[in-house]
């Protein structure tokens, strides 16, 4: 049964230092892996996928490596603002129809 | 372009009573899937419907039902609602032949029993 692990479970930084946020996966055949952004009551949003094939995936200031053989993903938020206090989930596709399963979540805050 | 969308955004309902949550998928996708929330929890998958089918399904009793219409839209029904449904229900969307796999989720429907 596949597992994911997000560690820690919150974190605190001050603005302009760097986020270092982890997932951890039991299982290594997944399909691809999802990085989500959720703010507080509200719904999830997409911010990186990385196909099974590929080792990292970049948009704007946040990057996000994949090493499937280990069973792990880091998402890297460069330049870290207080908008971008919100919790972050990793979620592993475990069939070709998209199902997902989900880490709990590391909430982040950035303070000014 | 619109986005997922899902109704209600928030409802109260009693213990043992029926609710009715619905989503409409983003434009152009064909398959939808349903997750539960909890507080403080990811999601957990509780069903996905293809052309008006039922492919797959989480680990949810049969209170759980759902239902998708040839719009593509979808229903998710839960019956004798017990304390613990309490949750976020999220819809989320996809298209079934685009290889990516990438899933667009909904604002979600906070759903409170008491």
């Amino acid at each position: 049964k596949q597992e994911v692990t997000q560690i820690p479970a919150a974190l605190s930084v001050p603005e302009g230092e760097n986020l270092v946020l982890n997932c951890s996966f039991t299982d290594s055949a997944i399909y691809n892996l999802q990085w989500f952004r959720q703010d507080p009551g509200k719904g999830l949003t997409s911010l990186l996928l990385i196909q099974s094939s590929q080792r990292e995936q970049t948009s704007g200031r946040l990057n996000a490596s994949l090493d499937k053989s280990s069973g792990r993903s880091t998402l890297y938020i460069a330049a870290s603002q207080p908008g971008d206090s919100a919790t972050y989930l990793c979620a592993v596709c475990i069939d070709s129809w998209g199902k997902l399963q989900f880490g709990a979540g590391t909430q982040v805050v950035v303070t000014p | 372009d619109a986005g997922v969308t899902q109704s209600p955004t928030h409802l109260i309902k009693t213990r043992g009573q029926q609710v009715t949550l619905r989503c409409s998928p983003k434009s152009g996708h064909d398959t939808v899937s349903w997750y539960q929330q909890a507080l403080g929890q990811g999601p957990q998958f509780i069903f996905q419907y293809y052309e008006e089918e039922e492919r797959q399904r989480g680990n949810f009793p049969d209170r759980f039902s759902g239902h998708q219409f040839p719009n593509y839209s979808s229903e998710l029904n839960v019956n004798a609602l017990l304390l613990g449904d309490s949750a976020l229900y999220l819809c989320a969307s996809s298209f079934r032949d685009r290889k990516t796999g990438e899933l667009f989720f909904g604002e979600g429907s906070r759903l409170t029993v008491l």
